[in-house]
């Protein structure tokens, strides 16, 4: 199975900030990845699909880049909605597997 | 209001079955791919299986084949999960997700999970 691995696993910012999240594939996953958000007790959402791509509904602030084995997860201007933890998914292939998450806090 | 609601959940002892139902409602149930995701406690998110469209293929995460069984009822817009031999690995709150597919201008299909139920608890414990 593929492995994503995130960093960093946790990270402390201030509202307004601007924050980075990576996610490395153990191979070359083309450009077949998704970002989740989590918030405590609840469902995760989408936020990105196909690497760069927003769903529908998801503010600006979100963006995603990368393909093959290196990806980002980038939010602009931090809003305190948005301090959850956050996945990585790759769906190149079987079993799908989610990166271990990046919890971000407020600082 | 487009709507997954799962139920199934409870406390089960080891080498003991449970069967997971969603319940969904407000779209073309037989239009999607569907997705089983667990969650164990304070963890991270684990992919379990998923299900075509008319339920012809599917595929599991290596820890579950052969224990576990997805299924769909294109008829009742309801998918299951049957688990059996279960495990204290295997205690999790089971969330159901509907897979919208994404297509690029190649035809290449892209994974979205763009809608989740409220997920159910499995504890698996004697």
């Amino acid at each position: 199975a593929i492995q994503m691995t995130q960093s960093p696993s946790s990270l402390s910012a201030s509202v307004g900030d601007r924050v980075t999240i990576t996610c490395r594939a153990s191979q070359g996953i083309r450009n077949d990845l998704g970002w989740y958000q989590q918030r405590p007790g609840k469902a995760p959402k989408l936020l990105i699909y196909a690497a760069s791509s927003l769903q529908s509904g998801v503010p600006s602030r979100f963006s995603g880049s990368g393909s093959g084995t290196d990806f980002t997860l980038t939010i602009n201007s931090l809003q305190p909605e948005d301090f959850a933890t956050y996945y990585c998914l790759q769906d190149y292939n079987y079993p799908r597997t989610f990166g271990q998450g990046t919890k971000l806090e407020i600082k | 209001e487009v709507q997954l609601v799962e139920s199934g959940g409870a406390l089960v002892q080891p080498g003991g079955s449970l069967r997971l139902s969603c319940a969904t409602s407000g779209f073309t149930f037989s239009d999607y791919w569907m997705t089983w995701v667990r969650q164990a406690p304070g963890k991270g998110l684990e992919w379990v299986a998923n299900i075509k469209r008319d339920g012809s293929q599917n595929h599991y995460v290596d820890s579950v084949e052969g224990r576990f069984t997805i299924s769909r009822d294109n008829a009742k817009n309801s998918l299951f999960l049957q688990m059996n031999s279960l495990r204290a690995e295997d205690t999790a709150v089971y969330y159901c997700a509907r897979d919208t597919t994404h297509s690029d201008t190649s035809g290449h299909y892209f994974d979205a999970f763009d809608i989740w139920g409220q997920g159910t608890m499995v504890t698996v414990s004697s």
